[in-house]
């Protein structure tokens, strides 16, 4: 009973590093979206996919990016990290968009510092 | 520009007693809301939720009120108990892009025994 999965929980970078976080679910959902959280701010939407092969940006998508080539996995990748992307990311599924029935299910964060 | 506010950080009720958490937004457009609740170290889980067509929305302990004129919702927990003890986020979806969904900043809620 695993639901959304991701990974790493923690992860320190040097700026200009890059990396991919892991997002899996076991559901057999067709939204997944990627959000983060700072401090005085509510969950903010980067990109969310409404199934495979089909990507779209949200409310803050720079420096970002996801692809999704599987109904199970959205990896979400920093391609240069920068200081501004210290932040807690958090990855969610829902069975299909966002209607009024499918609730989101929210992984357990990744917590990400940029030196 | 933040849509939805939640204009309480923190907020400390007794055991026993009711927590009112509130939420306003400022898009007309938005026309389901929910309240999410989430603990240390995990992610968010769904609470409860209503549809812009209803004013209120039960579900055992917890009601949602919906007053669209004000642009207002709040949530309350009746009793309060220390293991309602989170963080709990209002969300709001936008009737015409409906994979979008806003959050507030959250409240902490701490019920003391």
């Amino acid at each position: 009973n695993a639901g959304v999965t991701q990974t790493p929980k923690f992860q320190v970078l040097k700026t200009g590093q890059s990396m991919t976080l892991q997002c899996a679910q076991d559901m057999n959902h067709e939204y997944m979206s990627w959000y983060r959280q700072d401090p005085g701010m509510g969950l903010r939407l980067i990109h969310y996919s409404v199934g495979a092969g089909i990507t779209d940006q949200g409310e803050v998508p720079n420096g970002y990016n996801v692809s999704r080539s599987t109904t199970e996995d959205f990896p979400l990748r920093l391609l240069s990290a920068a200081p501004s992307q210290t932040s807690v990311y958090f990855c969610a599924s829902s069975r299909t968009g966002l209607t009024a029935k499918n609730i989101q299910y929210f992984g357990a964060g990744t917590r990400l510092s940029v030196l | 520009d933040q849509q939805v506010k939640q204009n309480s950080p923190s907020l400390s009720v007794q055991e026993g007693r009711i927590s009112i958490l509130n939420c306003d937004y400022t898009n007309s457009m938005f026309d389901y809301f929910l309240w999410y609740k989430k603990y240390p170290a995990e992610g968010p889980t769904f609470l409860i939720s209503i549809s812009s067509i209803k004013d209120k929305n039960e579900d055992g302990r917890f009601t949602v009120f919906l007053n669209k004129s004000a642009k207002h919702l709040s949530l309350h927990i009746v009793p309060s108990q220390p293991g309602d003890s989170a963080v709990y986020f209002c969300a709001a979806r936008d009737l015409y892009n409906n994979n979008d969904m806003r959050f507030g900043a959250g409240t902490r809620l701490t019920v003391k025994p």
